[in-house]
Parts: structure tokens; sequence; C-alpha cells
């Protein structure tokens, strides 16, 4: 079944400590990306990556990192988080012709800062 | 800056009646438009891509129009059913980071 996965899905953690929230995608897709969800604000985007290697902010970037080694796989790096990093977390993927493909969706994951 | 503004917030009807969801956007160099689908706590679920190039898409009891030229899609779901309760979101995708810039939804709920 073609999907991309999230794990954990839910993750409660303390101000400082580093977490990496993974996601993997098994359709061989070239773009991937990181979006977070908060109340009021909707999905805006952290970082993306268009292929192996190439990597680039999006609008909200500070207080993450990433990385992308192989083409299925885009972790999510928190290296010290914070309580405003609290959020809904959603990676996607999608194929790459110059911007015009459907991009599809991981489950999510619920990150709680204390 | 692309900006994308869903009306109305939140939406009741009863089971049986058609609707319109509407999303608007700033900036009409998009290169597609997609709707999604969230349930509490949940994913998203893509219910229908329009390319820029496109006026509608259908799919099954949904139907989503684009007028690129003044900004505007409409979702149109028919007969609609409690299991259609969730939030829809609209995405207009663009620029060379293939980036969605989201609206912040609408709220459906569907009673019987």
């Amino acid at each position: 079944e073609a999907q991309v996965t999230q794990n954990p899905r839910y993750l409660i953690t303390v101000t400082g400590k580093k977490l990496t929230v993974t996601c993997s995608q098994n359709m061989n897709h070239e773009y991937m990306s990181w979006y977070r969800q908060d109340p009021g604000l909707g999905l805006r985007q952290i970082y993306y990556s268009m292929n192996v290697e190439v990597t680039d902010k999006g609008d909200v970037p500070e207080g993450y990192k990433v990385s992308r080694k192989e083409k299925r796989n885009f972790p999510l790096i928190l290296e010290s988080p914070s309580p405003n990093q609290t959020s809904l977390y959603f990676c996607a993927s999608s194929s790459w012709t110059g911007g015009y493909n459907e991009q599809f969706f991981g489950p999510g994951t619920r990150l709680t800062v204390l | 800056k692309q900006e994308v503004t869903q009306i109305p917030a939140a939406l009741s009807v009863p089971e049986g009646e058609n609707l319109v969801l509407n999303c608007s956007f700033t900036d009409s160099a998009i290169y597609n438009l997609q709707w999604f689908r969230q349930d509490p706590g949940k994913g998203l679920t893509s219910l229908l891509l329009i390319q820029s190039s496109q006026r509608e898409q259908t799919s099954g009891r949904l139907n989503a129009s684009l007028d690129k030229s003044s900004g505007r899609s409409t979702l149109y779901i028919a007969a609609s059913q409690p299991g259609d309760s969730a939030t829809y979101l609209c995405a207009v995708q663009a620029g060379t980071a293939s980036k969605l810039t989201f609206g912040t939804g609408t709220r459906l709920q569907v009673t019987l």
C-alpha cells in the first residue's frame, strides 16, 4: 500500500531534550516536506526537500533541523525543544515534476513539550 | 505573500442537503489547488486536485471548481451524510518550492 508513515504518533517530552520524528514514504517520491498545524494558524511548512541531500527552509524553520540521506526518509529533528513547538506535525511527499503533483500526507505526530 | 481564506469557518447542515464550501486565494500564480478532509485527531486525506489549467474536478458526490483569475474555488458536496462531518481544507501549490499554502478550514457537521 502506498503510504507516508510517521513515528511516533504521539510524544510528550520536556524542554531541551533532543528528539527526532521519523517520516518514510514507499512511493519513490522525490519531494518531501514537513508541516506543523496550530489552531487558528492552519498548516505551515517547516522544511522541504526536493531530493536526496537537497533541503531548504519553509516558512517556520526556527528550532528545527532535517536531513535527507535516503530518498524514502526525511526525519525532523528538534535539538532543544521548547513549549512553543507543541503542535501537530505532518510529513508529506509527492513526485517532482515542477510542482504539479498531488501531495500525500502522513497520519501526523502530536508533540507536547512541557 | 499567498493567503488562503475559507468561508464559513463552521457549518452545520441536516442530512441530505447540498452544500458549498468556499476558498479564496490572493495570488493567482498557482500550480494547482487541492481539497483535503481532516477528521479529528487524524491526518489529511486528499479529496480532489485541480490543476491550474482545469476548471473543475469531480469525485463521487464531490465537485470542486477553480476560477484562477478571480482567486476562488468551491467544493460542492451533494446529498450530505453524517459521515461527511469533518474539517475541509483547501490548499494552493505555488512557487519553486512547491509549497502548499493552506486555509484554516471549514468545520462541517452533518446532523441526522
